[in-house]
């Protein structure tokens, strides 16, 4: 069985601190991507990432994909009240076409 | 605003009851993804159609179903409901068939009393 796993589950930090969480997989995935996921709305996309070692940034936010494409990381700069969310990896794993989703990390940036 | 709606918002009803939750895609995008939500399961992928065609099954229990419609607007029945079925509905879509972004809507929250 293919898992996700995203760590931390929680996490509760002051504004201004920084923080990274984690998304892994003991498997390939063909892609990944990164989605935040506010109360009372659906996910929304931040970013896809599908070549190892690459790195995006979304003004504060940066992605990296692992080496090995079986993890990734989200690390966030300077955290604001505004980036409190669940923050959600899912990928797609080689010779897949389903996007299996991570139980999240549900951020809280106390101001 | 994802372009995705759904409705109804919130649903409540009884055990054993059935229920129809609505989804209207993003104008022009042909795939629609439906997903089940929940605080101890995260977001589990249910079942996906293509054009009209169901195209992939995931975690869906049999007294579930769903069908998309001619003019691409989705529906998922939840029939027999148990405590266990109370969570968060999401449909969502994409242009394509496996690639493009997915746009959510904002989802159904059934509770199952």
């Amino acid at each position: 069985t293919q898992l996700l796993e995203q760590s931390p589950q929680f996490l509760s930090i002051q504004e201004g601190e920084n923080l990274t969480v984690y998304c892994n997989s003991s498997s390939v995935f063909s892609s990944l991507q990164w989605y935040r996921q506010e109360p009372g709305e659906g996910p929304v996309l931040l970013v896809t990432v599908v070549t190892g070692g690459e790195v995006k940034k979304l003004k504060r936010l940066t992605f990296q994909f692992g080496d090995a494409r079986k993890d990734s990381s989200l690390h966030i700069t300077a955290a604001q009240p505004g980036d409190t969310g669940l923050y959600l990896c899912a990928g797609v794993w080689a010779g897949s076409y389903q996007l299996t989703f991570g139980k999240g990390t549900k951020l809280s940036v106390i101001p | 605003d994802s372009g995705v709606t759904q409705t109804p918002k919130h649903l409540i009803t009884a055990t054993g009851q059935r229920v129809t939750l609505r989804c209207s895609p993003r104008s022009g995008d042909l795939s629609v993804y439906w997903y089940q939500q929940s605080l101890d399961q995260g977001l589990q992928f249910l079942i996906q159609y293509y054009n009209g065609e169901e195209r992939a099954k995931g975690n869906i229990l049999e007294r579930f179903s769903a069908q998309q419609f001619p003019d691409l607007h989705s529906e998922l029945n939840l029939s027999s409901l148990e405590l266990g079925d109370s969570a968060l509905y999401f449909c969502a879509s994409r242009s394509g068939d496996y690639t493009g972004e997915l746009f959510f809507g904002e989802g159904s929250r059934l509770t199952v009393l």
